[in-house]
């Protein structure tokens, strides 16, 4: 089982707005780190620190953070966008990081 | 930026040392970490070292069997794997720490272990 919970996926047309949730009791006070990856390639940052975009980043992507609930936001959905995308925090002591069990976006 | 090599197809109980080469970024300044994915699974924290080498931690999976290190003069991060099992296949990823460590923002394109009998 996973500290972080993400949904195992999750559909939506393109052009329309995508949103991923990461729960988890741990991120009421740690930050989330957000990972795409698509088939046979590494996995590359697009959101950190709840809600930063780092450059080369599109601005469609996106993170807002609730309570103990980080979503990350992707407006205006391209076909290119389909991945899985992987939300990343720490362990309740701060020592070692925790992955949510990933979801996979499918752009009908 | 992260390079991996080393992987291979193995035999159960077999050893096996990944590397990864970096550039692009000040190595010695931050800490390094290895992260896995099994066919068709999500991503799995390994171990991770911090910016001297002074410090290491490992998952629960493979604590006692792995071993990280780094060599900041050649740029340079390894995965010493002993005692193979057939869970450890998976492909593995190279990737950086932030600071504070425990968060990661680069990724290399990894490198795949299979592990057979």
């Amino acid at each position: 089982s996973y500290e972080l919970t993400q949904p195992p996926s999750v559909s939506v047309s393109p052009g329309q707005t995508a949103r991923i949730t990461c729960s988890g009791d741990v991120l009421a006070n740690r930050y989330v780190y957000w990972h795409q990856q698509k088939p046979g390639q590494g996995p590359v940052l697009v959101v950190y620190k709840d809600r930063e975009r780092p450059s080369g980043i599109p601005q469609r992507f996106s993170g807002s953070k609730s309570g103990t609930t980080v979503t990350l936001t992707i407006s205006g959905v391209q076909a290119e966008d389909e991945a899985g995308y992987y939300c990343q925090s720490t362990d309740s002591s701060g020592t070692y990081p925790l992955f949510g069990g990933g979801t996979k976006l499918t752009v009908l | 930026q992260l390079v991996e090599s080393g992987g291979v197809m193995i035999q159960t109980g077999g050893s096996l040392r990944l590397s990864c080469a970096a550039s692009g970024f000040t190595f010695d300044d931050y800490a390094m970490h290895w992260v896995r994915q099994a066919p068709g699974k999500g991503l799995e924290w390994v171990s991770l070292i911090t910016w001297d080498g002074g410090h290491t931690f490992y998952a629960d999976s493979v604590k006692g069997r792995f071993t990280i290190s780094r060599d900041n003069s050649r740029n340079s991060l390894y995965l010493q794997m002993n005692s193979l099992r057939a869970e450890d296949t998976a492909f593995y990823y190279c990737a950086k720490g932030t600071l504070p460590y425990y968060y990661i923002d680069v990724w290399g394109r990894g490198t795949p272990v299979s592990v057979s009998s």
